[in-house]
């Protein structure tokens, strides 16, 4: 069975400080592979997804992540973290019947 | 960008009763619906895929008797929880696609607490 894996269940990082997020995914073909961040008592904000081509991701408010296929891994990177990145962290890879398989989620507390 | 607009946000009701939470895409179609629910400081939980004008697909576990799925119109999917129980407190969210390469956009989520 498909399996996302965050290992890092809480981030702590100082503002302006660079902030990674770590996600592995299980081995598939072509992996469909999102991040998203939710703030409390919020759905989910999709921040990048990798579909194919470039491994290198950018996406909304300053985040990147970079699809490593011999690491299996697809982490989540911002080179200077605000306060308000403070948030729950995501990542997810598409499944069959386009459903999703999320990791089990990565808090960041970004202090000042 | 996608908008889903979810509804109601908060509900409190007492045991026994049945609740429902309405999920819309408000500027696209949405082909698959999905409702998830996430128990405190834990992941998104699959409750079951909703396609429009087809019975829902529920996940292992999930009850589709307790848990109604109703997806009338590409723009409207609504979950309804019968006769619910303290148990079934929990933070219910509802996310719709237009196709399948594009991500998911999700609602913000309905905190449903029993009494």
């Amino acid at each position: 069975a498909q399996s996302v894996a965050q290992p890092e269940d809480q981030v702590n990082v100082a503002e302006g400080n660079p902030l990674t997020v770590k996600c592995t995914y299980s081995v598939s073909g072509n992996p469909y592979l999102f991040w998203y961040v939710q703030y409390p008592n919020r759905g989910l904000q999709f921040l990048l997804k990798y579909i194919t081509g470039d491994n290198l991701v950018k996406g909304s408010y300053g985040f990147e992540a970079e699809f490593n296929k011999s690491q299996t891994s697809f982490h989540l990177k911002k080179p200077s973290a605000l306060v308000s990145d403070s948030a729950l962290y995501f990542c997810a890879q598409g499944a069959a019947g386009n459903k999703l398989t999320f990791g089990g989620g990565t808090r960041v507390l970004v202090k000042p | 960008g996608a908008v889903v607009s979810q509804h109601p946000s908060w509900v409190i009701c007492k045991s026994g009763t049945s609740v429902k939470i309405e999920c819309r895409s408000l500027d696209f179609q949405a082909t698959t619906m999905f409702w998830y629910r996430q128990f405190p400081k834990q992941s998104l939980m699959l409750m079951a895929t909703s396609n429009e004008g087809s019975k829902a697909t529920y996940e292992q576990g999930v009850e589709k008797d307790k848990f109604l799925i109703n997806h009338a119109s590409l723009t409207l999917s609504t979950l309804t929880v019968t006769s619910a129980h303290p148990e079934d407190s929990s933070f219910y969210i509802c996310s719709a696609e237009d196709n399948s390469n594009q991500p998911q956009h999700f609602g913000d989520g309905t905190r449903l607490s029993i009494l």
